[in-house]
């Protein structure tokens, strides 16, 4: 998992509410992006950012929300928006240029109560 | 747009055997591929990644993997396989040739779970 965290490693979410995952990297990559996994289903694109103050939707953004304030963090927001948000969310980054490797963080596993 | 197929939801194979987990993959332009593996409730671990040269790439913990152009395909290989290969493997392409940030995108297959019987 080398120099990205993500906290917290478990999360539950009531109804209604919004909560907020971290992740930080200390590997000093430009890009960062969140990922969703659910069983069956592979890792599917929320959101990425190539550069700080700078981030695009990926393929599933709705009910999501980023921030890039900071080169090192890239926090996400789950809204109250999403409807079934319990899975597997993954934080990854890389240096610039299109054939560097992604590396991940350990994963935060949200749950619904 | 860029699409990728992991034929086998599972592969069992027995302990000391060779092992095959296949990965199909479509892109308008020359890929970039990649192999990543996942234990229980961890994150995803890098294993090896084909750019350009030389067909078969050599990676950690013993794994391999050749492109083949013609056949649009990636398949992950180990000569002999142990107890500890057992996981989740993921196969990802990207297509340099997409349009703007696009281009950065890494698109993955739903995976593939190794079971190596001892």
């Amino acid at each position: 998992d080398g120099g990205i965290t993500q906290s917290p490693k478990y999360l539950f979410r009531k109804e209604g509410q919004n909560v907020t995952l971290s992740c930080e990297q200390n590997l000093n990559h430009d890009a960062m992006y969140w990922y969703r996994q659910d069983p069956g289903q592979g890792l599917r694109l929320i959101y990425y950012s190539q550069i700080v103050n700078d981030f695009q939707k990926g393929d599933i953004a709705e009910g999501y929300s980023v921030s890039r304030e900071k080169k090192e963090s890239f926090p996400l927001t789950v809204t109250s928006a999403q409807k079934n948000p319990t899975a597997f969310y993954l934080c990854a980054s890389n240096k610039p240029g299109q054939q560097e490797t992604q590396y991940f963080g350990p994963g935060t596993r949200l749950l619904v109560l | 747009a860029q699409s990728v197929a992991q034929p086998e939801d599972q592969v069992n194979v027995a302990e000391g055997n060779p092992l095959t987990v296949k990965c199909t993959y479509s892109v308008s332009g020359n890929p970039y591929l990649f192999w990543y593996v996942q234990y229980p409730n961890r994150g995803l671990q890098f294993l090896l990644k084909y750019i350009t040269g030389d067909n078969l790439v050599k990676g950690s913990y013993g794994f391999e993997a050749e492109f083949n152009k013609s056949q649009t395909s990636f398949h992950l290989k180990k000569p002999s396989a142990l107890v500890s290969d057992s996981a989740l493997y993921f196969c990802a392409v990207r297509d340099p040739s997409g349009s703007g940030a696009g281009s950065y995108q890494l698109t993955f297959g739903k995976g593939t779970k190794l079971s190596v019987i001892p």
